[in-house]
């Protein structure tokens, strides 16, 4: 069955200070895969895609992520974290295996909290 | 170029009742899906509606039901309201089948069961 895990339900950083948000995802078909982010009470922004070629994206806010097929993983990393990038992070995965791309399957979510 | 517009942002309702939801997607995109997202949890997927018709669905029983216009809006229907409903519920919209157009969401409608 087709599952996405992120291990990590709260993180907390310090303002200025890397972080890096894991996802790992299961099931055969080649897949693509979106890191989203929501703030409380909203709906979900798009930080970045990755469909095809090469492996790490950049997106917007300054995050990347980058795809280990031989992991299966899709880790999302900021060099230098905000104060306003507080927010809960969902890693997202679709497969090219014939279905609709509309159909994702959501990991758990990560709650980041940031330290001044 | 206006996003995915939901309305009504807030909804209570009693158990038993029934709900509609409204979904209007962001301009240009043909293809409106929608997740429920309880509290804590990721998304979980619903359906898809493409030219009217509903082409994928998830886990979900047949309480939830939905339609799509001929102008892509769609509405999303929750028959006989169980506490169990009460979520975040999320349309997204994309152009169908095109997989380098991702989802864009809306901000959502909240609905309580009381």
């Amino acid at each position: 069955a087709q599952s996405v895990t992120q291990p990590d339900i709260h993180i907390t950083v310090s303002e200025g200070a890397s972080l890096e948000l894991r996802c790992n995802y299961s099931y055969g078909a080649t897949p693509y895969l979106f890191w989203y982010v929501q703030s409380p009470g909203q709906g979900l922004q798009l930080l970045l895609k990755y469909f095809s070629g090469d492996t790490l994206v950049q997106g917007i806010k300054g995050f990347e992520a980058e795809f280990k097929r031989s992991q299966s993983s899709f880790n999302l990393r900021k060099p230098s974290v905000h104060w306003s990038d507080a927010a809960e992070y969902f890693c997202a995965v679709g497969w090219f295996d014939g279905g609709s791309q509309g159909n994702l399957i959501f990991g758990k979510g990560t709650k980041l909290s940031v330290k001044p | 170029d206006a996003g995915v517009t939901q309305s009504p942002t807030h909804l209570i309702k009693t158990r038993g009742q029934q709900v509609t939801l409204r979904c209007s997607p962001k301009s240009g995109h043909d293809t409106v899906s929608w997740y429920q997202q309880a509290l804590g949890q990721g998304p979980q997927f619903i359906f898809q509606y493409y030219e009217e018709e509903e082409r994928q669905r998830g886990n979900f029983p047949d309480r939830f039901s939905g339609h799509q216009f001929p102008n892509y809006s769609s509405e999303l229907n929750v028959n006989a309201l169980l506490l169990g409903d009460s979520a975040l519920y999320l349309c997204a919209s994309t152009l169908y089948r095109a997989y380098n157009s991702p989802l864009h969401f809306g901000n959502g409608t909240r609905l309580t069961v009381t």
